[in-house]
């Protein structure tokens, strides 16, 4: 069975800093997907950044990347120049071919002006 | 441009009554989950469907149940409410398999259901 490990609960980040927002899996399929997604308080479900299992370089999306370490089996979220409005809860996902998903417990993260 | 659409918002159950929760998608999505998240936590698949005609379990399946007669629409039916099922819903779906693909899951607004 396919698991995801998100370790922080919580993170802090100084307004304009990087942080880095842990997610570590589990699967023995080899062909998977790996998603960011992004909840404000307001609730709503935000998409951020993908990464597949075979692909070669790490993923980039603006101020998101993917630090994506497939022998440990981690994918990373590096979030550059923090901002105020990055403040939300952040889950690490996992998508299977057949479409099975697996999501992460989360980590919320409160950017400091 | 509706992307998905559930219904209702909020509602109170008591213990033992049933319903169904509402989702319909206008993106031609062949694939559609449901999903509950508990305060504090992240979301557990329930059910998931690969197209019309086809469903199946997730991993918290027990007192619920699913259809997907069409592809734009994926109820989620809740037979004998129990206060272990107060939660928010969360309706999803993607255009594909999302495995190994860039096929995002794009998400309602949620349905936060309460059991008294």
């Amino acid at each position: 069975a396919q698991k995801i490990t998100q370790t922080q609960p919580g993170m802090f980040v100084q307004e304009k800093e990087a942080v880095t927002l842990d997610c570590t899996y589990d699967t023995s399929d080899p062909s998977y997907g790996l998603f960011w997604y992004k909840q404000p308080s307001s609730g709503e479900m935000i998409f951020l950044i993908y990464q597949g299992s075979y692909d070669q370089q790490n993923a980039t999306e603006g101020r998101y990347s993917l630090n994506f370490q497939k022998a440990r089996k981690s994918a990373n979220l590096v979030i550059s120049a923090s901002q105020l409005g990055d403040s939300a809860m952040y889950f690490c996902a996992m998508t299977l071919y057949a479409g099975k998903s697996t999501f992460g417990d989360g980590t919320t993260l409160t950017v400091k002006p | 441009n509706a992307g998905v659409t559930q219904t209702p918002k909020f509602r109170i159950l008591k213990i033992g009554q049933s319903m169904t929760l509402q989702c319909t998608q206008d993106m031609n999505h062949n694939y559609m989950y449901w999903y509950r998240q508990d305060p504090g936590m992240g979301l557990k698949l329930i059910y998931y469907s690969v197209g019309a005609g086809i469903t199946d379990k997730g991993e918290v399946p027990n007192g619920y149940n699913v259809s997907r007669s069409t592809t734009e629409d994926f109820p989620l039916r809740l037979e004998l409410a129990a206060p272990s099922q107060t939660s928010v819903y969360f309706c999803a779906s993607s255009y594909g398999p999302t495995g190994n693909s860039n096929q995002p899951q794009h998400f309602g607004d949620g349905t936060r259901l309460s059991i008294l």
